[in-house]
């Protein structure tokens, strides 16, 4: 059974720091990894996706990379502001214990940034 | 907006109620999911629905039962449920297929059973 965590659970960070939020998962046999946004209260917003055979995915201030073969993957946002704070999910699509295609959540990360 | 909506966004129940939540998606999807989101717990995947065949039921009670008619449409028909089903409801969808893709989720409906 494929298990997703993220370290840390919560980050509070001064405006202005590059930060860098971790994702680690036991089986290697993923399809994607997406990372999410969820503001509170709110749905997801999807941020990036790494399909398996990818590195990295960049989209403005935020970097994403993927080592499958290690189970790791970071989320690097550059420059952070007070509206990048959010709780960050990363979520990675496979097929476990016959159960077809399933997206595994990790439990996120709060992060706050303060102005 | 991510072309997902639900709908409602707050509901109360009693325990002896029967109510529904729909989710709507207008991206031309094919696969459609239910999520459950307690407090101080990963998402949970509920239910799946790609093209309109039930491919999924993570060992959820049977007080849940979910309803595809079509593509663009998703219901959550919920009855006799307890206060630790309490939690944010998600709908999400995606391209479906083999491999599902990028979903997208709708804004929730944050469900309260007293």
């Amino acid at each position: 059974k494929q298990e997703v965590t993220q370290i840390p659970a919560a980050l509070s960070v001064p405006e202005g720091e590059n930060l860098v939020l971790n994702c680690s998962f036991t089986d290697s046999a993923i399809y994607n990894l997406q990372w999410f946004r969820q503001d509170p209260g709110k749905g997801l917003t999807s941020l990036l996706l790494i399909q398996s055979s990818q590195r990295e995915q960049t989209s403005g201030r935020l970097n994403a990379s993927l080592d499958k073969s290690s189970g790791r993957s970071t989320l690097y946002i550059a420059a952070s502001q007070p509206g990048d704070s959010a709780t960050y999910l990363c979520a990675v699509e496979g097929v476990w214990d016959n159960a077809g295609n399933m997206l595994t959540f990790g439990g996120g990360t709060r992060l706050m940034v303060k102005p | 907006e991510t072309g997902v909506t639900q709908t409602p966004r707050h509901l109360v129940m009693g325990m002896t109620n029967k109510k529904s939540l729909k989710c709507e998606q207008h991206l031309g999807h094919n696969a459609m999911y239910w999520y459950k989101q307690s407090a101080k717990k990963p998402l949970e995947l509920m239910f799946v629905y790609n093209f309109k065949e039930q491919t999924e039921n993570n060992s959820v009670p049977s007080r849940f039962s979910p309803e595809c008619p079509n593509s663009s449409h998703l219901f959550l028909h919920l009855h006799t449920l307890q206060p630790e089903d309490s939690a944010l409801y998600l709908c999400a969808s995606s391209q479906g297929g083999v491999q599902t893709g990028e979903q997208y989720f709708g804004p929730g409906t944050r469900l309260t059973v007293t």
